[in-house]
């Protein structure tokens, strides 16, 4: 079956400290792995993939296939960070399989 | 370029009831999928079109069925809804022959359905 496991459903940090989100899947494939970032009242959209292995607005993501994880990583949140944060896998079909989400919040 | 436009933003509709959904592709993408988004869980995959035939379909009964015309405009109706039909529901568009181009997808901003 495939399936994107975020566990967690709100992560709160202090701005300037390290961000983790993290992220599970389950797919007998190679899939292509990809983060989605919603902020406030805008649409869903793509911040990194990773295939092309790089940093968006500070942020990383690794894919460990021995540990089928594409965890988000970014080493000092900024307020501005705050937003919905949601893992999505792709097989192919083409079709998007997202988590259930992890809401940054960074705090003053 | 407005992007992917969804009309209704907001709609309230009676359990039994039937709803249509409409969504306008970004100019240029002849392809549009339709995902649900219930509160506090991801997008879920409902179907996909292009050349007005459905071309995927997720895990969805049918009564959530779907149309493309020809300006590759697309609808969603949902017959005898139910309360767990209350979602955001959520258009992307692309293009057909470059799907493997992830920055080619662009979601609509949504209509939030809630079946009351």
């Amino acid at each position: 079956a495939q399936r994107v496991t975020q566990p967690e459903k709100l992560l709160s940090v202090f701005k300037g400290a390290p961000v983790e989100l993290k992220c599970n899947y389950s797919y007998s494939g190679s899939p292509e792995l990809f983060w989605y970032v919603q902020y406030s009242r805008q649409r869903l959209q793509l911040l990194l993939r990773h295939i092309s292995r790089e940093s968006i607005k500070g942020f990383t993501a690794d894919l460990n296939k021995g540990e089928t994880s594409f965890h988000l990583k970014k080493p000092f949140a900024q307020e501005e960070d705050s937003a919905m944060y949601y893992c999505a896998l792709r097989g192919s079909s083409y079709k998007l399989i997202f988590g259930s989400g992890t809401r940054l919040l960074v705090r003053p | 370029d407005a992007g992917v436009t969804q009309s209704p933003t907001h709609l309230i509709k009676t359990r039994g009831q039937q709803v249509t959904l409409r969504c306008s592709p970004k100019s240029g993408h002849d392809t549009v999928s339709w995902y649900q988004q219930a509160l506090g869980q991801g997008p879920q995959f409902i179907f996909q079109y292009y050349e007005e035939e459905e071309r995927q379909r997720g895990n969805f009964p049918d009564r959530f069925s779907g149309h493309q015309f020809p300006n590759y405009s697309s609808e969603l109706n949902v017959n005898a809804l139910l309360l767990g039909d209350s979602a955001l529901y959520l258009c992307a568009s692309s293009l057909w022959h470059l799907q493997g181009n992830i920055y080619g997808y662009t979601f609509g901003s949504g209509t939030r359905l809630t079946v009351v």
